[in-house]
């Protein structure tokens, strides 16, 4: 049993289309995060839900809407992407808003050309 | 603004001898540090974590050091194992929060 899901695995897509990246935890936690590792290899947080609830929103463009229709989900849609958003991005979950371990999926490599 | 450096892009060590990960930080407000560790095409997993009250945490064959004065942790692996054979990130939090600063990660090599 996969505790932290995403799908899809890999996405390809061209510049200006528009994405979605689906998440989704197993394991009743209440918070659940996106981070984003780029070509310099850093992993940094994007957004964290706690309840549903949008609780970190980092500097990140508005092309990016995190949607949390119940804590167990959270997705990632990328409207006009251009080819800078070509990265992996990760899902993770962690029990409640503390320094709980983080739980992360396996990631979604996303090539855009 | 790399707020937490990881300077060894990789490391090589024989199996069953010591692995040491150094990881140093620029943010004094840190004061709690984790470890994860990466195998390829899979999600980081926590490995050890250290807060900033404390200048040594063990699990096993994993403790982590945590010099203050000197805005450094190190990761020791005794003894080091093929398996441990890993991307490790080194990352840092401050006040609470529950948002991590990550690390460019080190590349760990255990050969048999």
């Amino acid at each position: 049993d996969t505790a932290v899901s995403q799908t899809p695995k890999y996405l390809v897509t061209q510049m200006g289309n528009d994405k979605s990246i689906k998440c989704e935890q197993n394991l009743g936690h209440d918070t659940m995060y996106w981070y984003k590792q780029d070509s310099k290899k850093f992993l940094k947080i994007m957004f964290s839900y706690n309840n549903k609830e949008l609780i970190i929103n980092e500097t990140v463009p508005n092309r990016f809407s995190p949607k949390s229709p119940d804590k167990a989900h959270l997705n990632l849609h990328i409207n006009s992407l251009e080819l800078g958003d070509s990265a992996v991005y990760f899902c993770a979950s962690s029990p409640r808003r503390d320094r709980s371990p983080l739980h992360f999926g396996n990631g979604t490599r996303l090539t855009v050309t | 603004d790399q707020q937490v450096k990881q300077n060894s892009p990789s490391l090589s060590v024989q199996e069953g001898r010591i692995s040491i990960l150094n990881c140093d930080y620029t943010n004094s407000m840190f004061d709690y540090f984790l470890w994860y560790k990466k195998y390829p095409a899979e999600g980081p997993t926590f490995l050890i974590s250290i807060s900033s009250i404390k200048d040594k945490n063990e699990d096993g064959r994993f403790t982590v050091f945590l010099n203050k004065s000197a805005k450094h942790l190190s990761l020791h692996i005794v003894p080091s194992q093929p398996g441990d054979s890993a991307v490790y990130f080194c990352a840092g939090s401050q006040g609470g929060s529950e948002k991590l600063v990550f690390g460019k990660g080190t590349k760990l090599t255990v050969n048999p």
